[in-house]
C-alpha cells in the first residue's frame, strides 16, 4: 500500500530536549516536505527536499532541521524544542514536477511543556 | 508568499444538500488543488485543476477555476455525514511550491 508513515504519532516533551520525528514513504517520490498545522493558520511549510541531499527552507524553518540521506526518509529534528513548537506536524511526499498530488502522513501531535 | 483564502470559514448543512466553498488568491498559479482533512488526520487529495482548465468533476465533487477572477470553487453535491471535514485549497505557484489556505470546516448533519 502506498503510504507516508510518521513516528511517533503523539509526543509530549519538555523544553530543550532534542527530538526527532521520522518520516518515510514507499512511493519512490523525489519531493518530500514537512508542515505544521496550527488553528486558524492552515498548513505552513517548514522544510522541503527536492531529492536526496537537497533540502531547503520553507516558510517557518526556525528551530527545525532536516536531512535527506535516503530517498524514502526525511526526518524532522528539533534540537531544542520550545513551547511555541507545540503543533500538529505532517510529512508529505509527491513526484517531482508541478502537477502531482501530495500524499500526507497521519500527523504527529507534539506538545512541548 | 501567497496562499488561498477559503470562504466561508465554516459551513453547516443537512444531509442531501449541496455544499459550496470558495478559494480566492492573488497571483498567478500553475494549478490549484483541493484537499480534505478529517479531524486531526492527514490531508487527502481530492482534485487538481490546472490553470488552463475551467471545470473538473470527480464523483460528487465539482471544481471550477476562474483565473481572471483568481478564484476557485468546490461543490459537494448530495452531501453525506461522512463529508464532515475541513476542506483546503492549495495553490501551486511558479516555483512548484504548494501553499495552503486556512480551510473551510464543513459539518453535515443527518
Amino acid at each position: 500500500e502506498a503510504q507516508v508513515t510518521q513516528n511517533p504519532r503523539y509526543l509530549i516533551t519538555v523544553t530543550g530536549k532534542k527530538l526527532t520525528v521520522t518520516c518515510s514513504q514507499n512511493m519512490n517520490h523525489e519531493y518530500m516536505s514537512w508542515y505544521r498545522q496550527d488553528p486558524g493558520l492552515g498548513l505552513r511549510q517548514i522544510y522541503y527536499s527536492m531529492n536526496v541531499e537537497v533540502t531547503d527552507k520553507g516558510d517557518v524553518p526556525e528551530g527545525y532541521k532536516v536531512s535527506r540521506k535516503e530517498k524514502r526518509n526525511f526526518p524532522l529534528i528539533l534540537e531544542s524544542p520550545s513551547p511555541n513548537q507545540t503543533s500538529l506536524y505532517f510529512c508529505a511526499s509527491r513526484k517531482s514536477g508541478y502537477s502531482y498530488e501530495q500524499y500526507f502522513g497521519p500527523g504527529t501531535r507534539l506538545t512541548v511543556t | 508568499s501567497q496562499q488561498g483564502e477559503e470562504d466561508p470559514q465554516a459551513l453547516s448543512i443537512q444531509e442531501g444538500e449541496n455544499a459550496t466553498m470558495n478559494c480566492s488568491y492573488k497571483t498567478s498559479i500553475n494549478n490549484l488543488q483541493w484537499y480534505r482533512q478529517n479531524s486531526g488526520r492527514g490531508l487527502v487529495h481530492l482534485i487538481l485543476i490546472r490553470s488552463n482548465e475551467r471545470e473538473k468533476h470527480s464523483g460528487r465533487l465539482r471544481v471550477t477555476l476562474d483565473t481572471s477572477k483568481k478564484s476557485s470553487s468546490l461543490l459537494i453535491t448530495a452531501s453525506r455525514a461522512a463529508d464532515t471535514a475541513s476542506y483546503f485549497c492549495a495553490l501551486t505557484d511558479s516555483w512548484g511550491k504548494l501553499q495552503f489556505g486556512a480551510g473551510t470546516q464543513v459539518v453535515v448533519t443527518p
